[in-house]
């Protein structure tokens, strides 16, 4: 069955450094979300992705964050200069249709000294 | 603003009794509502979505209630096993197609 897959699943990173995410959708799939769960809190909505742009953010995407599909398969989410507070588990999900429901990825843990 | 709550204390149940979690919202009315399952460490997995218009909902061992007076779900795992302990997520939805807004989750521990 296909899912989605991150890379890498632990990133370790010092403050003020640029990280990148990366997600590959399942194949078919039009629609990209990235979401964050901070330790012991919930999962909360950052970016959905539709037809190479924006759709919606939320409060927590700012500046620093941006979203890309560089190419037919890869979603990645970047961090400019990250702080202690990004440090969480970052989810991609994605969907075929407005219809279905959101397949989530394995997330990846990202640690910021 | 709009609030969603799951009932913050873990439950525990013995295996083989029927596992019943809640979940409010308030200030908005949701078209849909999806149940999800994460087990720690991993992302959320999908297990049910009910509409507005749909009083219950069942898939195997699995059902869920969706009662717009109330502004309430309920979610059933009948014949609970050890395997079902998880931690698991409603979302309440406006639309279909939009981002995903989830409750805190309920823990469910189940005990042989």
């Amino acid at each position: 069955e296909p899912e989605v897959t991150q890379t890498p699943s632990h990133q370790v990173t010092q403050m003020g450094q640029e990280v990148i995410l990366r997600c590959v959708p399942i194949s078919n799939h039009l629609y990209f979300y990235w979401y964050r769960q901070i330790l012991g809190q919930k999962v909360e909505f950052l970016v959905s992705f539709y037809n190479n742009e924006i759709s919606e953010k939320s409060e927590i995407f700012d500046d620093q964050f941006s979203v890309e599909r560089p190419d037919g398969s890869n979603f990645t989410l970047k961090i400019r200069s990250t702080k202690l507070e990004d440090s969480a588990m970052y989810f991609c999900a994605s969907r075929p249709n407005k219809k279905d429901t959101q397949y989530f990825g394995p997330g990846t843990r990202l640690t910021v000294l | 603003s709009q609030k969603i709550e799951q009932n913050s204390e873990a439950l525990n149940i013995q295996e083989g009794k029927t596992a019943t979690l809640t979940c409010n919202y308030t200030n908005y009315s949701p078209a849909y509502l999806q149940w999800y399952r994460q087990d720690p460490g991993r992302g959320p997995v999908f297990l049910l979505l009910i509409r507005e218009n749909e009083k219950e909902k069942r898939k195997e061992r699995l059902k869920v209630t969706f009662d717009t007076t109330l502004k309430q779900s309920l979610f059933h795992i009948t014949a609970s096993q050890p395997a079902d302990s998880a931690t698991y997520l409603c979302a309440p939805q406006t639309d279909s197609w939009g981002k995903l807004q989830f409750g805190a989750g309920t823990q469910v521990v189940v005990t042989p």
